[in-house]
């Protein structure tokens, strides 16, 4: 079992809508999770951090963690052209010294 | 704003021949991180370092491939000799404790 795993799309989702990007993880004992953005070409650019169980809102962007099913996702609302990208989770894994265990990415494409 | 300084952005070069990737993480920050990024394999952590002491390299190939930082500001990879396999974009992060990594611009790698 891979220890990040993302869906790698591409997920396509017209303008306005919600897109919604899923992550499980395979370590319990994970503490800190993240979404990163990176736009073709880029770099991978941090979007959210999430750190306990629930909802965190930032804007059009909400994280979600549930640690229980060891499962954190991303939901963009009223989604825009500019927000096609490849989003990458990551989580700080227990027994990773603190470095982040990167998905792959999954691939927005946002539909005018 | 503070950012992980990368030169250079891009390198193009003939097979066997050193390459050289330099890196000036974020000032404070602790940890240091070289990442490779292949269509394929997705982001791949090769080497990272906490208080410029190296913590992991075991992705990184052993024969060909170093990493070092010789102070606070500086880190540094070498490939030697290059291959046309290394091709790729090459990432440094930094970040301080669990806080999360922050990238640079990357070195975009052609190894003819």
């Amino acid at each position: 079992q891979k220890e990040v795993e993302q869906n790698s799309g591409p997920l396509s989702v017209p303008e306005g809508a919600i897109a919604s990007l899923n992550c499980t993880y395979s370590d319990r004992g994970s503490q800190s999770f993240f979404w990163y953005r990176q736009y073709s070409g880029k770099s991978p650019e941090l979007i959210m951090s999430i750190y306990s169980n629930g909802d965190k809102e930032d804007g059009r962007f909400t994280a979600q963690l549930n640690k229980a099913s060891q499962y954190v996702s991303l939901l963009i609302r009223d989604s825009q052209p500019s927000d096609s990208a490849t989003y990458l989770c990551a989580v700080n894994a227990w027994k990773s010294q603190g470095n982040l265990i990167f998905g792959k990415g999954t691939k927005l494409s946002v539909k005018p | 704003d503070a950012r992980v300084t990368q030169t250079p952005r891009h390198k193009v070069t003939e097979m066997g021949q050193e390459v050289t990737m330099r890196c000036q993480p974020i000032l404070g920050h602790n940890t240091v991180f070289w990442y490779r990024q292949t269509m394929m394999q997705g982001l791949e952590l090769l080497a990272y370092f906490r208080n410029r002491a190296p913590l992991d390299d075991s992705g990184m190939p052993k024969d060909r491939f170093s990493a070092e930082m010789p102070d606070a500001t500086l880190a540094t990879l070498k490939i030697q000799p290059s291959e046309p396999r290394d091709s790729a974009v090459y990432f440094c992060a930094s970040g301080w404790g669990d806080q999360p990594q922050h990238f640079g611009d990357g070195t975009r790698l052609s190894i003819l």
